[in-house]
């Protein structure tokens, strides 16, 4: 059965700390894996696709790598304003549906 | 570009009633995808639309239905509400590209009483 885990289920860090979430998956014929943020009261917001194993996507302070098993969301030096939930999603083959894990949520301390 | 458009932000309905909720996509899409959102399970499909056709369905009772319309706005349906039915509703577009993202609305709060 596809599945996608994700891990911690709550993070917190203070400024400054880097830190790393993970998500992994099993799923027959990844055709791509997708992070999001979500901001409460929201709906979650696209960050980042990957398609393939070895693939990395950067943006500003959140670097995502994918391996044949597991995606990483890297955060470096976090801020603040970074503190959200931050949600991973396999995409099932055959169709437009997608699988998604329950999310960290992620507060940065000042 | 507007992005997804979700109507009502807020219902409270009671138990055994009938509601219906309203989406409309970013212009230019023409796959529309419901999704259920509760702290313990996490985002739940519930169905995909594209041109007016059901594509794909999750594991969710008949209760449960939609439909798209030629302009791709959608609607959802949940009739003789259960009070597990209180959940974020979430919609979310796409375009007909390969493996392109959903882009999601800010959600309809559903509260059964």
């Amino acid at each position: 059965e596809d599945q996608v885990t994700q891990s911690p289920e709550a993070l917190r860090l203070q400024e400054g700390e880097s830190s790393s979430l993970n998500c992994s998956y099993t799923v027959s014929g990844l055709r791509g894996l997708f992070w999001y943020r979500q901001d409460p009261g929201k709906g979650p917001e696209f960050l980042f696709t990957l398609y393939s194993a070895g693939e990395e996507k950067e943006k500003e302070r959140l670097k995502a790598t994918l391996t044949k098993k597991e995606s990483f969301l890297h955060i470096t030096a976090p801020k603040p304003e970074d503190s959200a939930t931050y949600l991973c999603a396999v995409q099932a083959p055959g169709g437009n549906q997608f699988y998604f894990g329950t999310g960290t949520s992620l507060t940065v301390i000042p | 570009k507007a992005g997804v458009t979700q109507t009502p932000r807020y219902l409270i309905k009671t138990r055994g009633q009938q509601v219906t909720l309203s989406c409309s996509p970013i212009s230019g899409h023409r796959s529309v995808s419901w999704y259920q959102q509760t702290p313990g399970q996490g985002l739940q499909f519930l169905f995909e639309y594209f041109s007016e056709t059901q594509r794909n369905k999750g594991n969710f009772p008949g209760r449960f239905s939609g439909r798209q319309f030629s302009n791709s706005r959608s609607e959802m349906n949940v009739s003789t509400l259960e009070l597990g039915d209180s959940a974020l509703y979430l919609c979310a577009s796409s375009s007909s590209s390969e493996n392109s993202p959903l882009h999601f609305g800010n959600g309809t709060r559903l509260t059964v009483t």
